[in-house]
């Protein structure tokens, strides 16, 4: 499968407690996104990795919140001190530079289910 | 970054009927992109459209951009229970952002 994976799929946690998701985007993408969804809404914003630089950071991203794209391949996304806000879907896409500009085709992973008891 | 705003918030239909749902935005735009999302999955892209282009086909996808209306549409024609799902637009302004911004979609459902 050479699609957008994500690990681990499901993850239940007590509040308090660190998390860490890993995404691995299709290889030969260089930009990954994250993003965080509730139940009925649309996906939200997290950040933006062009590489390994992390060049857009949503104001939804507390100082909890990390993430790290080294060596410009998978990502990892940390939550500190998880909360029961923090209770979501947590979904990785990435994408390539499409010839010409402008956006591109952001390819999702299966995304990680969060729950903080 | 801009929102899209989906209508109608939910849908039902019979298998074979056409599903129509429609998409409006605020501010110009570069492209506009569309996106399934089957329950409990992540999504999955269906159509980018650009903003000098006005009607683009895929498969048994259809989506017509107005830009004068700020406004788009996808059409699923010969719908099959397979299309349940919930479908998102995501209007790209561009401005150097790259992130998509995503309403709280249209939930199709397609009864057999």
């Amino acid at each position: 499968d050479t699609g957008v994976s994500q690990n681990p799929r499901h993850k239940i946690t007590k509040r308090g407690q660190n998390v860490t998701f890993r995404c691995d985007p299709i290889s030969e993408h260089n930009r990954l996104y994250w993003y965080r969804q509730t139940l009925g809404q649309g996906p939200e914003f997290l950040t933006y990795f062009q590489n390994e630089a992390q060049l857009e950071k949503s104001r939804l991203l507390s100082d909890r919140f990390s993430a790290e794209r080294p060596k410009g391949s998978f990502s990892t996304l940390e939550i500190q001190r998880t909360e029961q806000g923090d209770s979501a879907m947590y979904l990785c896409a990435s994408s390539s530079r499409l010839a010409g500009g402008g956006t591109d085709t952001q390819y999702f992973g299966p995304g990680t289910r969060l729950t903080v008891l | 970054s801009q929102q899209g705003e989906e209508d109608p918030q939910a849908l039902s239909i019979q298998e074979g009927e056409n599903a129509t749902m429609n998409c409006s935005y605020k501010t110009s735009i570069n492209n506009l992109q569309w996106y399934r999302q089957n329950s409990g999955r992540g999504l999955v892209h269906l159509i980018l459209i650009r903003s000098n282009e006005r009607e683009k086909h895929s498969g048994r996808l259809r989506v017509t951009l107005d830009t004068s209306k700020k406004s788009s549409s996808l059409l699923i024609t010969a719908s099959r229970a397979a299309d349940t799902a919930s479908y998102f637009c995501a209007p790209y302004s561009g401005a150097g952002s790259y992130q998509l911004t995503f309403g709280k979609g249209t939930k199709l459902s397609v009864i057999p």
